[in-house]
């Protein structure tokens, strides 16, 4: 199995913060990889796929990057609606798997 | 606009099998991948398998000896069975449904671009 290991587990920003989150992977997944905001109680929600493809309707303030085994997501100007767990995803083989999650908190 | 909706047992006794039922609306399960994750309490996202519409099936081998996916395209859904489940399955279990886009070189690009909100299944005598 790919392992995917996300840092830190959880941070705090103020608002108008720039906020990046780095997810490795175990061995090389080329740009096969994705980001998921996840806020309680609801489904999570696409927000990059393909390293750094902008998922439609995602706010543009986010935006990954990288390949092989290191990806970064990045949210430009924090907004309180971004309280949030996120999480990466290999799509390159199976099984699935995900990052062990990230809660961003608002300060 | 394609949504999705998870059905089942919310309570499940140890040793039997959990059941769900996840129900397209608004667009068609043909020509897609259908997964099933589940997120125990405080912990993170598990990717369980997924479904193709054709009902081929890829399991995560932790969970594989007990898990079928299966897909029913003329009532347009999908379903999990988890059977001789313990404590250890309690948690929120979620649909998804798998996009895929071409790149160059032959490289498919997967992602879950459409969730269910998910339901909470516990598992407990």
């Amino acid at each position: 199995d790919v392992q995917m290991t996300q840092s830190p587990s959880s941070l705090s920003a103020s608002v108008g913060d720039r906020v990046t989150i780095t997810c490795r992977a175990s061995q090389n997944i080329g740009s096969i990889l994705n980001w998921y905001q996840h806020k309680p109680g609801k489904g999570p929600k696409l927000l990059i796929y393909a390293a750094s493809s902008l998922q439609s309707g995602a706010p543009s303030r986010f935006s990954g990057s990288g390949y092989g085994t290191e990806f970064i997501l990045t949210i430009d100007n924090l907004q309180p609606e971004d309280l949030a767990t996120y999480y990466c995803q290999q799509c390159y083989s199976f099984p699935r798997t995900f990052g062990q999650g990230t809660k961003v908190e608002i300060k | 606009q394609v949504q999705l909706q998870e059905s089942g047992p919310g309570l499940v006794k140890p040793s039997e099998t959990l059941s769900l039922t996840c129900s397209v609306s608004g667009g068609s399960i043909r020509n897609y991948d259908w997964s099933w994750i589940r997120q125990p309490p405080g912990k993170g996202l598990e990717w369980i398998g997924n479904v193709h519409y054709s009902g081929s099936t890829n399991y995560n081998p932790s969970l594989k000896s007990r898990v079928t996916i299966s897909v029913d395209t003329s009532k347009n859904q999908f379903s999990l069975a988890l059977n001789s489940v313990t404590a250890a399955d309690t948690a929120v279990y979620y649909c998804a449904r798998q996009e895929v886009m071409y790149g160059d070189y032959e490289t498919y690009y997967y992602y879950l671009d459409v969730w269910g909100t998910g339901t909470t299944v516990t598992v407990s005598s």
